[in-house]
């Protein structure tokens, strides 16, 4: 069964560093893997997805994932947190020929705290 | 354009009461989603909708009943919810079922 691990239920930044939110994946099959956030009292707004195009995936607002196979990994980075970053990061995997039957498994998410 | 529009946002509601909650998307999508999301915890599927017939139903209580009119509107009617209800609703779409989902902004209900 598919399933999504977010190491960290909370990672705190200063304004100005370097971000990494951590996703592990589990997945019998390749997967289609996808980051969201979420502001306070909002919808899920896409950031990336990956599906089995480029492993490096550039996404909106500066960010990036890449996806390693090898480390069952696609782990989110910003090079510079901005004090606007700050919300609640979920991964996401879905595929057609799995469990999810291609309905996206979410991580627990990940808040994210920016420090001036 | 990817969006996804709900109304209300707000929605406070009696266990005795009958409301909706309405989803609209104008992006040509045949796949919409309902989902409920507790305070810290991600969001939950409860309904999918494919070409307008009801394809997943995640074994979700009766009091919660779905409909989609048509393949622009998806709503989500209530009767006599209980206090553990109150969440936030969210609904979403995607071009066709199992393709990447655009979310919207979501219904706060809060149930008394």
């Amino acid at each position: 069964a598919q399933s999504v691990t977010q190491l960290g239920s909370h990672v705190s930044v200063s304004e100005g560093a370097l971000v990494l939110l951590r996703c592990n994946y589990s997945s019998s099959v390749p997967p289609y893997l996808f980051w969201y956030v979420q502001y306070p009292n909002q919808g899920l707004q896409l950031l990336l997805k990956y599906t089995s195009a480029a492993t490096l995936v550039k996404g909106i607002n500066g960010f990036e994932a890449e996806f390693k196979k090898s480390e069952t990994s696609f782990h989110l980075t910003k090079p510079s947190a901005h004090m606007s970053d700050a919300a609640e990061y979920f991964c996401a995997v879905s595929d057609l020929y799995g469990g999810s039957q291609g309905n996206l498994i979410f991580g627990k998410g990940t808040k994210l705290s920016v420090k001036p | 354009d990817t969006e996804v529009t709900q109304t209300p946002k707000h929605l406070v509601m009696g266990m005795t009461n009958k409301k909706s909650l309405k989803c609209e998307q104008h992006m040509g999508h045949r796949a919409m989603y309902w989902y409920k999301q507790k305070a810290k915890k991600p969001p939950e599927l409860m309904f999918v909708y494919s070409y307008e017939k009801l394809s997943i139903n995640e074994s979700v209580p009766s009091r919660f009943s779905p409909e989609c009119p048509n393949s622009s509107l998806l709503n989500l009617h209530l009767h006599a919810l209980q206090p553990e209800d109150s969440a936030l609703y969210l609904c979403a779409s995607s071009r066709r079922s199992q393709e990447t989902q655009y979310f919207g902004p979501g219904t706060r209900l809060l149930v008394l």
